[in-house]
C-alpha cells in the first residue's frame, strides 16, 4: 500500500506564476488535509477536504489560495500570483476517517515551494 | 506568547543516552498531546497520542503529560543515531472538531553522535 504521494517534490517559481502542488492519499482515505511549513516555524493547518467538498478552509490566505480534490484524480493546491513570502515546505496528509482527536493523519513527503 | 513552545535546539547527545525533549502550552484545554518524528526531507509521521493527563510508553519511548504545569515531555532510551530528526509536540482540544484545531510545536532537531 504505497502511501501518501505528493508532487513535484521541488517546484521553483518566479513571483507573478502560478504554483500547482499535487497529493494523492493512501488507498482508501477520503480524508485530505494540507499544511504550511515554514523555516523554524511548526506545521500550520491551512484546509481539510473530502471527495468534492471543502470541509475546513480556516488556515488558507483569502487571496490566490485554493485546493480542490476532485472526484477522480489528486487534490490540488493551488496559489497564483506567487511572493517570496509563499516559499515553504507544503505538506499533504490522509486519513481514513475525520481526524477530531488523536486520530493517525498519514503525511506525504511535502513539496519545496521556493519562489525566486 | 505562542499556544506551544519548542526548544528548536539543536540537541546533540551520544549514542545510548536518554534524550528529553519538551514542550510547554498556555491552552488548558487541551486534552489531546502529541509527538511527531520528521526525518530531513520527509513528512511527518505520529510517533506517540497521549490522552489527558500520565505516562505512555511504546519500546524506548515514552510520553508524559503534566497537565497542572502545561508541560509535556518525549524521552528516548538507549538512543541511536536513526533517533536522528526533527521532533514535533502537537495538541488539540476536546472540542476539537476539525484537524484545524491541532496546533504543532515548531519542533526540536535532535543529533544521536555514534
Amino acid at each position: 500500500n504505497a502511501g501518501v504521494m505528493q508532487n513535484p517534490r521541488h517546484l521553483v517559481r518566479r513571483r507573478g506564476q502560478e504554483a500547482r502542488l499535487r497529493c494523492s492519499p493512501m488507498k482508501g482515505h477520503s480524508h485530505v488535509y494540507w499544511y504550511r511549513q515554514l523555516p523554524e516555524e511548526g506545521l500550520k493547518f491551512m484546509v481539510y477536504l473530502q471527495k468534492e467538498n471543502i470541509i475546513d478552509e480556516s488556515g488558507m490566505p483569502k487571496e490566490r489560495f485554493s485546493a480542490e480534490f476532485p472526484k477522480e484524480g489528486p487534490s490540488i493546491l493551488r496559489i497564483q500570483q506567487v511572493v517570496r513570502g509563499d516559499s515553504a515546505a507544503y505538506f499533504c496528509a490522509s486519513s481514513p476517517v475525520r481526524v477530531t482527536g488523536g486520530e493517525e493523519q498519514f503525511f506525504g513527503p511535502g513539496t519545496r515551494l521556493t519562489v525566486l | 506568547q505562542k499556544e506551544v513552545e519548542q526548544d528548536p535546539g539543536p540537541l546533540s547527545v551520544p549514542e545510548g543516552a536518554i534524550v528529553s525533549l519538551n514542550c510547554t502550552y498556555s491552552n488548558s484545554a487541551f486534552q489531546y498531546f502529541m509527538w511527531y518524528r520528521q526525518y530531513s526531507r520527509k513528512g511527518p509521521e505520529l510517533l506517540m497520542y497521549t490522552y489527558s493527563s500520565g505516562n505512555k510508553e511504546d519500546g524506548r519511548f515514552t510520553a508524559q503529560v503534566d497537565k497542572s504545569s502545561k508541560y509535556i515531555s518525549l524521552f528516548i532510551r538507549d538512543s541511536q543515531p536513526s533517533d536522528s530528526a526533527t521532533y514535533l509536540c502537537a495538541m488539540a482540544g476536546l472540542e476539537m472538531s476539525s484537524a484545524s484545531k491541532i496546533i504543532f510545536g515548531s519542533g526540536t532537531r535532535l543529533s544521536i553522535r555514534p
